[in-house]
């Protein structure tokens, strides 16, 4: 089984609708991410928490929030989806700060298309 | 500007040639580096990273990648390369005291005919 689970794997929706992409992790860490995938310009962070009490906003955050169910659990919410945030979505953990030689483990990804 | 660069877009190469990736980062300071690969139909993993010590780094399937602070360059290397490590790969910079941010490169997609 996968460390970092994501789900769904796939979704197709219409503009305007809600979507929730759930992560889940097994590694017992802190540290949980949301990245989004584009073409030709790599991952870019959404949200991270650092634990339950603690949500961050990344660097492109609009149009997204996040819950922090539990330690286990992370949640990236589109309120209204927009055509232009077709992409595929990934989840992450990591157990240290990366200035401390913490790495990222990520999920499978949530590939969404809105049409 | 984008803080991470990978001047590859796409290459493409024959099984057993040597492959070499650029990575160069617009940080100042002190930085910790990696690489990460995405198989198709995979998630992301690291290949390697640098976070101090000796400047040239060894990481899984026979790849290394070398630190040149001086041209703020983290390039992967591999020897020779098989059909398997066809894939996308991305740099990625942890910037000074961003201990929570990694900035990836667009990616370099390598296709490696058999």
């Amino acid at each position: 089984d996968a460390d970092v689970t994501q789900t769904p794997r796939n979704r197709i929706t219409k503009t305007g609708k809600r979507i929730m992409l759930e992560c889940s992790q097994t590694k017992g860490h802190d540290r949980m991410y949301w990245y989004r995938q584009d073409p030709g310009l790599g991952l870019r962070l959404i949200y991270y928490s650092f634990d339950v009490k603690d949500i961050n906003k990344g660097e492109i955050s609009d149009g997204y929030s996040v819950s922090r169910q539990a330690q286990a659990k992370f949640s990236l919410s589109l309120e209204s989806a927009i055509p232009n945030q077709t992409a595929l979505y990934f989840c992450a953990t990591s157990d240290l700060a990366f200035n401390d030689g913490g790495e990222l483990f990520f999920g499978e990804g949530s590939r969404l298309t809105v049409l | 500007a984008q803080s991470v660069s990978q001047h590859n877009h796409h290459v493409i190469l024959s099984e057993a040639a040597s492959l070499e990736l650029g990575c160069n980062y617009s940080y100042g300071g002190t930085v910790n580096l990696f690489w990460y690969v995405q198989y198709p139909g995979q998630h992301l993993q690291l290949l390697l990273k640098y976070f101090s010590g000796d400047p040239l780094v060894k990481g899984i399937k026979g790849f290394e990648a070398e630190f040149i602070k001086s041209k703020f360059s983290f390039n992967l290397r591999k020897p020779s390369v098989q059909w398997s490590d066809t894939a996308e790969y991305f740099c990625a910079v942890s910037p000074p005291r961003g201990d929570y941010k990694l900035s990836f490169g667009a990616g370099t997609t390598v296709t490696v005919r058999a």
